[in-house]
């Protein structure tokens, strides 16, 4: 069975400060693995996923992820924090990439504060 | 707009009652997911629906069900409710399997 680990319910940085939220991974199989926000009272919008390709991923908003196998990690970093990168961020693994029948388990989320 | 759309966005509703959440997915999208978000439990997996068939199953309630049209679109329907059922339901759809979701915006079921 697939799941994942967040590390840090509540991370708060300053703005302009570097962003690393942590997310480990455990799965049978190679992943498929992605990171998604949600902003206040709004649905989960994907950042950024790995499918197998380039172990560095780039997504949205200037985020990105870096896939470690030999860790189980897919970190997810951005070099700047702005005030609007403020939301709940969750990080996700399937292994059924090929299938019809597949489900994405999230991880417990963690929140992201940015002090001015 | 993300193109999948759930409605109602809000529900109020009594214990005991029984509700039905709706769901379009996004234009040539087969698979649609259903989650619910709760302040104790996280974002959990309920069901999967393929083309119109079950295809994965969660930690849905027997007093859950949901169901996939021939137009596409997916209803939950939840039965005799109580108030650990008050939370936000999310219904995603993809086009492949696992190679990420498209989510709505949500319905956020409070019973009272």
């Amino acid at each position: 069975a697939q799941s994942v680990t967040q590390l840090g319910s509540h991370v708060s940085v300053s703005e302009g400060a570097l962003v690393l939220l942590r997310c480990n991974y455990s799965s049978s199989v190679p992943p498929y693995l992605f990171w998604y926000v949600q902003y206040p009272n709004q649905g989960l919008q994907l950042l950024l996923k790995y499918t197998s390709a380039a172990t560095l991923v780039k997504g949205i908003n200037g985020f990105e992820a870096e896939f470690k196998k030999s860790e189980t990690s897919f970190h997810l970093t951005k070099p700047s924090a702005h005030m609007s990168d403020a939301a709940e961020y969750f990080c996700a693994v399937s292994d059924e990439g090929y299938s019809s029948a597949s489900k994405i388990i999230f991880g417990s989320g963690t929140r992201l504060s940015i002090r001015p | 707009d993300s193109g999948v759309t759930q409605t109602p966005k809000h529900l109020i509703t009594a214990t005991g009652q029984r509700v039905t959440l709706r769901c379009s997915p996004r234009s040539g999208d087969l698979s649609v997911y259903w989650y619910q978000q709760s302040l104790d439990q996280g974002l959990q997996f309920l069901i999967q629906y393929y083309n119109g068939e079950e295809r994965a199953k969660g930690n849905i309630l027997e007093r859950f069900s949901a169901q996939q049209f021939p137009d596409l679109h997916s209803e939950l329907n939840l039965s005799s409710l109580e108030l650990g059922d008050s939370a936000l339901y999310f219904c995603a759809s993809s086009a492949t399997g696992g190679r990420g979701y498209t989510f709505g915006s949500g319905t956020r079921l409070t019973v009272v």
